[in-house]
Order: structure tokens, then sequence, then C-alpha cells
């Protein structure tokens, strides 16, 4: 079974603080991505990356950095975490980007920013 | 671009009804995936289908069967003798072709479903 796994399932910080989510997958998948679910908005694409140190914006990635260092973790980064970025935020990896495969996802992070 | 519309935002049933959830999309590209996904309270998304555009026989799994009419753009979801524990949001999502990447999806804001006992 594909794994994909959260650092976090809650979080709470202050505005102006540094925040880093951590996602790992267990399935040598090439992509994975960062999404935010709010509501009556859906999941929104804030970065996705397709091999190690690479990634590509999505439709949201004002406030927002990522590294990938590894192939197996992405982390998203909120350089200076802002109250309008309170959210879901669920990270996802497939397996190839050649084809358009099925993408997995994690528990998801609740964050809460003061 | 690409869009995928799931009108009903909420839907109410009573356990043991049937339950049709909508999907529209819009799409350029010849070839595409169309995917339904499964978020409970606990928040995961799961996966519940893939659908290749090439496809348009429907399918069936169990209570759950989805019909998919390229003709008219869409893609439902139907649950039969629904039960309290289908109590989800569900979202419609279709694939799209970056320029890097192939594997990037569209949701749909998601359907509220919730089946009372």
């Amino acid at each position: 079974d594909v794994k994909v796994t959260q650092s976090s399932r809650y979080l709470v910080k202050r505005t102006g603080e540094k925040v880093f989510l951590e996602c790992v997958q267990d399935m040598d998948h090439e992509n994975m991505f960062w999404y935010r679910q709010d509501p009556g908005l859906g999941l929104r694409l804030i970065y996705f990356s397709y091999d190690v140190k690479m990634k590509e914006k999505g439709d949201i990635p004002e406030g927002y950095s990522v590294s990938r260092e590894k192939k197996e973790r992405f982390s998203l980064i909120l350089e200076s975490a802002s109250t309008n970025q309170t959210s879901m935020y669920l990270c996802a990896s497939s397996f190839s980007r050649t084809t358009r495969e099925t993408q997995y996802f994690g528990p998801g992070t609740r964050l809460l920013v003061l | 671009a690409q869009k995928v519309t799931q009108a009903q935002t909420e839907i109410s049933v009573v356990e043991k009804e049937d339950v049709t959830l909508d999907c529209v999309y819009e799409t350029r590209d010849t070839t595409y995936y169309l995917f339904w996904y499964k978020q409970p309270p606990s928040g995961e998304l799961v996966f519940l289908i893939r659908r290749n555009s090439f496809d348009e026989q429907n399918e069936i799994s169990g209570r759950y069967s989805w019909n998919f009419q390229k003709s008219t753009s869409s893609f439902n979801f139907t649950i039969t003798a629904s039960q309290v524990v289908d109590s989800a949001v569900y979202f419609c999502a279709l694939s799209e072709i970056g320029k890097t990447s192939g594997s990037r999806l569209t949701f749909g804001e998601g359907t509220q479903l919730t089946v009372n006992p």
C-alpha cells in the first residue's frame, strides 16, 4: 500500500513565525504535491515537484516555498505565517511524471495561524 | 484552462437511498484521466476510481458505480443503498498535461454527502 505521511495533524503558530510542513512517501514516487483546502474552494495546488531539487509553482504559490532534497521528502515552508494561511494542507504523491498516475494523499495538516 | 464543476455543494439522504453525485468537466486535451476521491471526516483523501478518456464503459464496484459520458463531459458517481459510513466530501478531479509534469490534477469544489440513519 502507498503510504504518505505528514509530520503533524494539527499545528498552531503565531503570525510571523516560519513554519515547516513535512511530507514523506515510501513508494519511490517521482511526483509530490502540496495543496491547501478551504471551504467552498476545493483543493488548490501550491507547489509540486517532479524530481529531487526540482519544483514548479502551482496556482497559489505566493507566501510559500518548498524544498525537495530527497526523493521521498517534500517540505512546504511558510516563510512568515499570516492568518490567511490558516487552512488544511494536504500532501500527495504519484509515480511518474510521464503518465497520468493517480495521486495518493496524506492525512492532512490543519494549520491555525493566530 | 481545465475546469471541474460539482454543482451540488451538499446532499442529504436517508440510509438505503440511492444518491448520484454530479461532475462536469472542461478540457482541451483529447487524452485525460478523471478521478473520484472520498474525504471522510478524518481528512485524508481516499482514491476511489480513475477513468481514461478513451474508455467510456461504466464501472461498478460493489455499491459504487460511475457513468462517464464524453458527449456531455460528465463523470457522475452513484452510491446504491447508501450507508452512514458513506458520509464524506467527494471530489471529482481531472488530470492535465503540464510542460514538465504529466500528473497535475484540477479538482472540483467537492460535494458534502450526509447519510442519515
